[in-house]
């Protein structure tokens, strides 16, 4: 069966800092990746997705960037994070067919201070 | 603009009763649905899903009904449990694309 993880679960960093959060999927080929984040009583927004390795395609304009050096790992990464990329961050994968179905991660939470 | 919305924000529910969630979306090229969970700090579990070629499919103790005349989506919980509690909310899918759109929640309490 196909499970995702995404880590760290919980994560405080300062202004200014990096980021990375890392993204796996296994028992699956050539996934379909996204990148969400969540805020307190809003849906979910689109940051990154991508089909293949190396391909990511960018929804919104902002401080944070995606990778995708293997095919079942995505990166969500920043070089200098501000208060307002604190979130709940949802790594997601679709299969390769387009079937439509969605499955979720368990969630980073980041704290900007 | 398209959206996929929910009537209430918060449900209610002795335990033991039925529960009933709805969804209202606009966008007539949607032709795939998905429920989801959400307990508290976790990432949304998938619970059921239909395609726009169905108007009703039943899983273990949920069930969703689709009605594209009105465009409107609803998730039953049969028997209400304590550990059903949690934010749902509901996704539309555009014939395959990776686009999602998602409604903010409904939030499910079960009263003892």
């Amino acid at each position: 069966s196909q499970t995702i993880h995404q880590w760290p679960a919980t994560l405080v960093q300062p202004v200014g800092s990096p980021l990375s959060l890392e993204c796996t999927v296994e028992g699956t080929s050539n996934p379909n990746l996204y990148w969400y984040r969540q805020a307190a009583g809003r849906g979910l927004q689109l940051l990154f997705y991508s089909v293949g390795i190396g391909q990511i395609s960018s929804e919104v304009p902002q401080n944070l960037s995606a990778s995708r050096p293997q095919d079942r790992q995505f990166i969500l990464s920043s070089k200098k994070l501000l208060l307002s990329d604190s979130g709940f961050y949802l790594c997601a994968w679709s299969g390769w067919e387009n079937t439509g179905e969605l499955f979720f991660g368990e969630g980073s939470r980041l704290t900007v201070l | 603009g398209e959206s996929v919305g929910l009537h209430l924000p918060t449900l209610s529910v002795q335990e033991g009763d039925n529960s009933i969630i709805n969804c209202a979306y606009s966008n007539s090229a949607s032709d795939y649905f998905i429920w989801y969970k959400q307990e508290s700090g976790k990432g949304p579990q998938f619970i059921i899903d239909i395609r726009s070629n169905m108007d009703k499919r039943q899983g273990q103790r949920v069930t969703v009904l689709l009605n594209k005349t009105v465009k409107h989506l609803s998730l039953q919980i049969a028997a209400t449990q304590p550990g059903d509690s949690a934010v749902y909310f509901c996704a539309e899918n555009i014939g395959g694309t990776y686009k999602y759109i998602f409604g903010t929640g409904t939030r499910l309490k079960v009263l003892a």
